[in-house]
């Protein structure tokens, strides 16, 4: 069946500018993750939706970071003003959400800030 | 032998040998832990998980031993192939349906 999916893979912006990056889970999955990896480095939690609850923002780093889930679809990753420092491949994952924690991980967006 | 990357401990074996990569975890009250396979370009892939109440479990050529009085966890690798070659990165439960990630090993393994 269809995986996480992500859109786009790779994304160019000018600082300052504002970008939207995109994830599609998996379907039936309550639980939605975004995730930020710099180059070379380790996996760092951004904010995780579940079901109708309201998000966990605790993992964002500004308040230039920002993110939707429309019900248990389509998530959306918003970055207003973008700095050089937020270049990273932005990874989303879903959950089934209930007696499982596995998280499935779609390709990842990379965002280069130039 | 393993040597410590820029960023990411690195582990480099020969194919054929098998592998060990380890990771410290943070929280004693964690009852849940999965190590991930990221290949380059790719996000994580799931390998195998293993619970608080298991000390040892068993996958296709992989193995995850848990040893909660030092808070470690050990994901070995048997036979080790090319196809390995990747970033492993374990991660524990610690809330919820949220998983904490640790630094990641970089495993090379050569012909």
């Amino acid at each position: 069946g269809a995986g996480v999916s992500q859109s786009p893979s790779n994304k160019v912006t000018e600082k300052g500018k504002d970008v939207e990056l995109r994830c599609d889970p998996i379907s039936g999955h309550t639980a939605l993750y975004w995730y930020r990896q710099r180059l070379g480095q380790g996996l760092e939690f951004l904010i995780y939706f579940q079901g109708n609850s309201a998000p966990d923002k605790s993992g964002l780093p500004s308040d230039r970071f920002s993110a939707e889930r429309t019900g248990e679809s389509v998530s959306t990753l918003t970055i207003q003003r973008t700095q050089q420092e937020d270049s990273a491949v932005y990874l989303c994952a879903s959950s089934p959400g209930t007696s499982s924690y596995e998280q499935y991980f779609g390709p990842g967006t990379r965002l280069t800030v130039t | 032998g393993e040597s410590v990357g820029l960023h990411l401990p690195t582990l480099s074996v020969q194919e054929g040998d098998n592998s060990i990569i380890n990771c410290a975890y943070s929280n004693s009250a964690s009852d849940y832990f999965i190590w991930y396979k990221q290949e380059s370009g790719k996000g994580p892939q799931f390998i195998i998980d293993i619970r608080s109440n298991m000390d040892k479990r068993q996958g296709q050529r992989v193995t995850v031993l848990l040893n909660k009085t030092v808070k470690h966890l050990s994901l070995q690798i048997a036979a080790t192939q090319p196809g390995d070659s990747a970033v492993y990165f374990c991660a524990e439960n610690m809330d919820t349906d949220k998983l904490i990630f640790g630094t990641g090993t970089r495993l090379q393994v050569f012909p």
